[in-house]
């Protein structure tokens, strides 16, 4: 079943506030994947974290893959009205072999930005 | 490049009615998959293959079958569909090569089963 534990479950922000959004898990994983969904579509990577400690960015975007490897978290710095959709935190355990498609998905978190 | 795509968009079922669900990827990706999303629930892995004639259940399986035989396609085939398997699927593909594992999804087919 469902592995991984993604809050809040939906945000309502005015444009230029910043969003904080966070995946916990009871498992380890080592890869921890963040993924945007808008209307209509299928999700689209964000940002990939793939060691324990790491903190990536891109643009407004940053992540940090947890130290315990049991989370990680999203933050979007002065929002606007197109970061509007659902995000999805995902969780990879194994490297190599047949697990490159295996990925475990939270519940997504879904945002609404006023303008 | 198209990417991933998937036939049809939108389709509407009576119960135990079969049906199977296209998906195409034209960019050479080894790994395929198949998930379901349902409001609150995220995505979930159906079935996924890492190559041609090679296939694995994932997370909810059941009412399900999938088969690989070339590297381009993965359709989905519902057996006898049931009002359970109304959901949103989306098919995606990777490859060992790309970093990040990243998955690329196709824009979703829409079904209703009634």
């Amino acid at each position: 079943g469902q592995q991984l534990n993604q809050s809040p479950q939906s945000m309502f922000i005015q444009e230029g506030e910043d969003v904080s959004m966070n995946c916990t898990s009871s498992s380890i994983f080592n890869t921890w994947l963040w993924y945007k969904q808008d209307p209509g579509e299928g999700p689209v990577l964000l940002i990939a974290l793939y060691k324990a400690g790491e903190l990536t960015s891109n643009g407004r975007l940053t992540a940090q893959f947890g130290i315990t490897r049991k989370d990680s978290f999203l933050n979007i710095s002065a929002s606007i009205p197109s970061d509007v959709g659902i995000y999805f935190c995902a969780g990879q355990r194994d490297a190599g072999g047949t697990s490159y498609g295996k990925l475990t998905f939270g519940q997504g978190t879904i945002l609404t930005v006023h303008p | 490049n198209a990417g991933v795509t998937q036939t049809p968009k939108f389709q509407v079922l009576k119960t135990g009615q079969s049906m199977t669900l296209q998906c195409a990827q034209d960019m050479n990706h080894e790994y395929m998959s198949w998930y379901r999303q349902d409001p609150g629930m995220g995505l979930r892995l159906i079935h996924y293959s890492v190559g041609a004639g090679i296939t694995d259940q994932g997370e909810v399986p059941n009412g399900y079958n999938v088969s690989r035989s070339t590297t381009e396609d993965f359709p989905l085939r519902l057996l006898s569909a049931a009002p359970s398997q109304t959901s949103v699927y989306f098919c995606a593909s990777s490859s060992p090569g790309l970093a990040g594992y990243e998955q690329f999804f196709g824009p979703g087919t829409r079904l209703t089963v009634l």
